[in-house]
């Protein structure tokens, strides 16, 4: 069965610091992955996906995420951390049935930006 | 291109009444899926409709309930309503195929009291 698990609920940074958010995710069948950011009070957004092909993944906002099989790992990282990055940050997985899917999300883990 | 539109954004009900949660997916989009957003328990998944018809289930009791109309917009039912149900309902649309992932609307605050 496909779970994800993100290390660290909370991660404070300081701005202009380098973003380092863990996710490990476990899946018998290669997996689609996914980084979704919630700012409160509102929906989650797509961040950045990775389905096949290149291993490193860029997506909005300057962040980026490295799938790497081995590891089982799909970290998302942000070279400077800027204040508008302070959100919830949720990494999941794609559970892929005979005629449907749906999506596996992480615990999230709350991003702090100290000024 | 419109986003997801979930209505309505806020609700407060009354424990035993029932509430009906409407979303409207992303122009062409056949796949609306609905998650549940608690602090203790996170995002779990409800469950997903693609053309009219329920295609997954997660694991909720039968008060909760949804169906989707041929125009792809759903609606959410809870029946018999329970302090525990107060959460961020949440609303998703896809394409309906995996690797695109779901782009969510902001979602509806449902509180009981």
């Amino acid at each position: 069965a496909q779970s994800v698990t993100q290390l660290g609920s909370h991660v404070s940074v300081s701005e202009g610091a380098l973003v380092l958010l863990r996710c490990n995710y476990s899946s018998s069948v290669p997996p689609y992955l996914f980084w979704y950011v919630q700012y409160p009070n509102q929906g989650l957004q797509l961040l950045l996906k990775y389905t096949t092909g290149a291993t490193l993944v860029k997506g909005i906002n300057g962040f980026e995420a490295e799938f790497k099989k081995s590891e089982t790992s799909f970290h998302l990282t942000k070279p400077s951390a800027h204040m508008s990055d302070a959100a919830e940050y949720f990494c999941a997985v794609s559970v892929i049935y005979s005629s449907a899917s749906k999506i596996i999300f992480g615990s999230g883990t709350r991003l702090s930006i100290r000024p | 291109k419109a986003g997801v539109t979930q209505t309505p954004r806020y609700l407060i009900k009354t424990r035993g009444q029932q509430v009906t949660l409407s979303c409207s997916p992303i122009s062409g989009h056949r796949s609306v899926s609905w998650y549940q957003q608690t602090p203790g328990q996170g995002l779990q998944f409800l469950f997903e409709y693609f053309s009219e018809t329920q295609r997954n289930k997660g694991n909720f009791p039968g008060r909760f309930s949804g169906r989707q109309f041929s125009n792809s917009r759903s609606e959410m039912n809870v029946s018999t309503l329970e302090l525990g149900d107060s959460a961020l309902y949440l609303c998703a649309s896809s394409l309906g195929e995996t690797g695109f992932g779901y782009t969510f609307g902001s979602g509806t605050r449902l509180t009981v009291v």
